[in-house]
């Protein structure tokens, strides 16, 4: 059984660092072509997709974001790891990491999402 | 970035009735399109892949179409766990989601 939970602070300062981190069971990435992706939920707001870190370490960012992020992961613990720096109220959300693979490419299992608030 | 469109942004219906949901990219994605369900307070669920998949456990009322540009969801009979919120997905060019479709009880 496929499983993602996602870990971090409930509340992060503006101009902080949010550092955000997913531990999964049920498969690895070291399994070719397995993936994890994180994607973030503003309240009321639509899905935006942030960062995806592959089996063999290649990683991706989102565009809009991509100065700011950084997605690394820890094969013995089972762990991915967010990091967002500068934050502000806008990154305001509820972040999920989810699982996918690089042959199919949707988000198959999702995590229950983690809220976080940026405020001072 | 491929801009994803959905319409409605909000659809009202009747247990039983026969629903569509579009999603229009803003360039060809072929078939890399996926649809999700969320309802309040969880994660989103994937329903289809490929734009006509259905994922193993989905109820076969469920079912996707197009390819391109223009894709659809269809919900052949509406059953009242249906009623939630949508989200189209592209994966041709990185990612990116629809706004959102809330299907709400008539």
């Amino acid at each position: 059984q496929v499983t993602l939970r996602e870990s971090g602070p409930a509340l992060v300062k503006p101009t902080q660092t949010l550092t955000l981190t997913c531990t999964f069971s049920g498969f690895s990435l070291t399994t070719s072509k397995m993936c994890v992706s994180w994607i973030r939920q503003p309240p009321g707001k639509a899905l935006e997709w942030l960062a995806r870190i592959d089996w063999d370490d290649d990683t991706s960012y989102s565009p809009s974001l991509e100065t700011r992020l950084t997605i690394s992961k820890d094969t013995s613990k089972n762990q991915v790891v967010l990091r967002l720096t500068n934050v502000d109220p806008l990154d305001t959300a509820t972040y999920y990491c989810a699982r996918l693979t690089a042959v199919s490419h949707a988000f198959d299992t999702w995590g229950p999402g983690t809220l976080v608030t940026v405020s001072s | 970035d491929i801009q994803m469109t959905q319409s409605p942004t909000t659809l009202s219906a009747s247990v039983g009735d026969r629903v569509t949901i579009t999603c229009r990219a803003s360039q060809s994605i072929s078939s890399w399109l996926a649809w999700y369900q969320q309802k309040a307070g969880k994660p989103p669920k994937l329903l289809i892949q490929m734009a006509s998949n259905l994922e193993s456990g989905v109820p076969s009322r469920f079912s996707g179409s197009g390819s391109g540009t223009e894709f659809t969801l269809t919900i052949s009979s509406l059953q009242p766990d249906d009623f939630a919120t949508y989200y189209c997905q592209q994966y041709f060019s990185r990612y990116s989601f629809g706004q959102g479709t809330k299907l709400e009880i008539k």
